[in-house]
């Protein structure tokens, strides 16, 4: 069991760039989450999926940013045309579906600063 | 925003002293969780509550549900310096949505 891994660990991007960043969860976990912190703050929820299927999706995630995970293996997440509020840590969090004990496990997180 | 209150916000402490913080929130949680997260890293869990009243230990670490399924509290004995860090209470709904506290930050002089 590697744990959640996530790629790049750090992103400094120009505004109005395009970023891209992966998610491979632990190896048979079927729900993956996406989540944003800033600075000083606790994480926020912003998307998951349930195997490939997108489930929800928080009013925080604007139409600049697209998700997905094509196999339902890894994801990623896509942010268009960066604003310097976009700054902040992504995280990404793993779990398995089929016991009723719903527990997410965090990967290490990207840290994205647009310029 | 978030709907959890996390308190306190920071605390200061000498080595070997007992630690609490708590979580309360206007809303009902089926799961309560406590993360610990380091700077530049991910949270990483400690402890995990399915069931209102539920008491549960990791170590020196002691977490409860409440019984309203609205509040939870973590204690922290005997403190050591790698316990420095920003503690964070997170609550599960039926939507698989995780909802967090604003972070207990805990220093301690050795």
């Amino acid at each position: 069991d590697t744990g959640v891994s996530q790629d790049p660990r750090h992103k400094i991007t120009k505004r109005g760039q395009n970023v891209t960043f992966r998610c491979d969860p632990i190896s048979e976990h079927n729900r993956l989450y996406w989540y944003r912190q800033t600075l000083g703050q606790g994480p926020e929820f912003l998307t998951y999926f349930q195997n490939e299927a997108q489930l929800e999706k928080s009013r925080l995630l604007s139409d600049r940013f697209s998700a997905e995970r094509p196999k339902g293996s890894f994801s990623t997440l896509e942010i268009q045309r960066t604003e310097q509020g976009d700054s902040a840590m992504y995280l990404c969090a793993s779990s398995s579906l089929g016991f009723q004990r719903e527990t997410q496990y965090f990967g290490p997180g990207t840290r994205l600063l647009v310029l | 925003g978030q709907q959890l209150n996390q308190s306190p916000q920071s605390m200061f402490i000498q080595e070997g002293e007992d630690v609490s913080m708590n979580c309360t929130s206007s809303s009902i949680f089926n799961t309560w969780l406590w993360y610990k997260q380091d700077p530049g890293e991910g949270p990483v869990l400690l402890i995990a509550l399915y069931k209102a009243g539920e008491l549960t230990s990791n170590g020196r670490l002691t977490a409860q549900f409440g019984i309203t399924r609205k509040d939870s509290f973590l204690n922290i004995s005997a403190s050591i310096p790698s316990d420095v860090g920003i503690y964070f209470c997170a609550g599960l709904n039926a939507g698989n949505m995780l909802t967090f506290g604003g972070g207990t930050r805990l220093m301690v002089k050795p």
